[in-house]
């Protein structure tokens, strides 16, 4: 477990309004990403981080920006949220060989 | 990105092996096949990877054909906990890991 925690776990919002999803780790992991899992699909890639202040653009980053000012937190911008952003977001960070997730945050967007 | 065809799902009873393929025909010698499963409600969590070489770890066994084309990942004994959907998904060990997830492969399993 690499002490992963997301913040919020749920969130409902509105469209057109800004959200801004946190990713926490503890063990100092260089690499961290952001991940959206739509029903019945695998995972996504949205942005990803190689270091503070590093950060380059994934498969699905229309809409999204992230921000990471120290090791541990990965911030997720939805600078106006859509209703097409409704998903489950998962941050990951990585070890040596792998990836550890995050529990993942449901959001909603009305 | 190279892509993996895994079935859709499969079925197996409690406490019999289970074997999970996967195709990768497309493979470059610099990948490496990694397994992840997701259990419901919850993120991926790694299960084992491997380059050429056949690998074990305490969850599974990873078979890889000499041709690395193919790849099956075996559960020895299946227990309930182990019903979750398994993804076959090639990547690299340095740098980013851009992770590329088909849909994977749900696995049932019957009491």
């Amino acid at each position: 477990d690499a002490g992963i925690t997301q913040s919020p776990r749920h969130k409902v919002t509105e469209t057109g309004t800004p959200v801004t999803l946190r990713c926490h780790q503890t063990e100092n992991h260089r690499y961290m990403y952001w991940y959206r899992q739509d029903p019945g699909h695998g995972l996504r890639l949205i942005h990803y981080s190689y270091g503070v202040k590093d950060t380059d653009k994934g498969e699905v980053s229309d809409g999204y920006s992230v921000s990471r000012s120290k090791t541990e937190d990965f911030l997720l911008t939805l600078e106006s949220a859509t209703s097409s952003q409704t998903s489950v977001y998962f941050c990951a960070t990585q070890g040596t060989y792998e990836q550890y997730f995050g529990p993942g945050t449901r959001l909603t967007v009305t | 990105d190279a892509k993996t065809t895994q079935p859709n799902s499969m079925e197996s009873n409690e406490e019999e092996p289970v074997h999970l393929p996967c195709n990768h025909s497309t493979i470059s010698g610099t990948d490496y096949i990694h397994w992840y499963r997701q259990l419901p409600s919850q993120g991926p969590e790694y299960v084992i990877h491997g380059l050429t070489s056949n690998v074990n770890n305490r969850m599974a066994s990873l078979a890889i054909a000499e041709d690395r084309k193919s790849s099956t990942l075996i559960l020895h004994r299946a227990t309930l906990r182990d019903a979750a959907v398994y993804y076959c998904i090639l990547t690299t060990i340095q740098g980013a890991q851009k992770l590329v997830f088909g849909q994977g492969t749900r696995l049932t399993i019957n009491p």
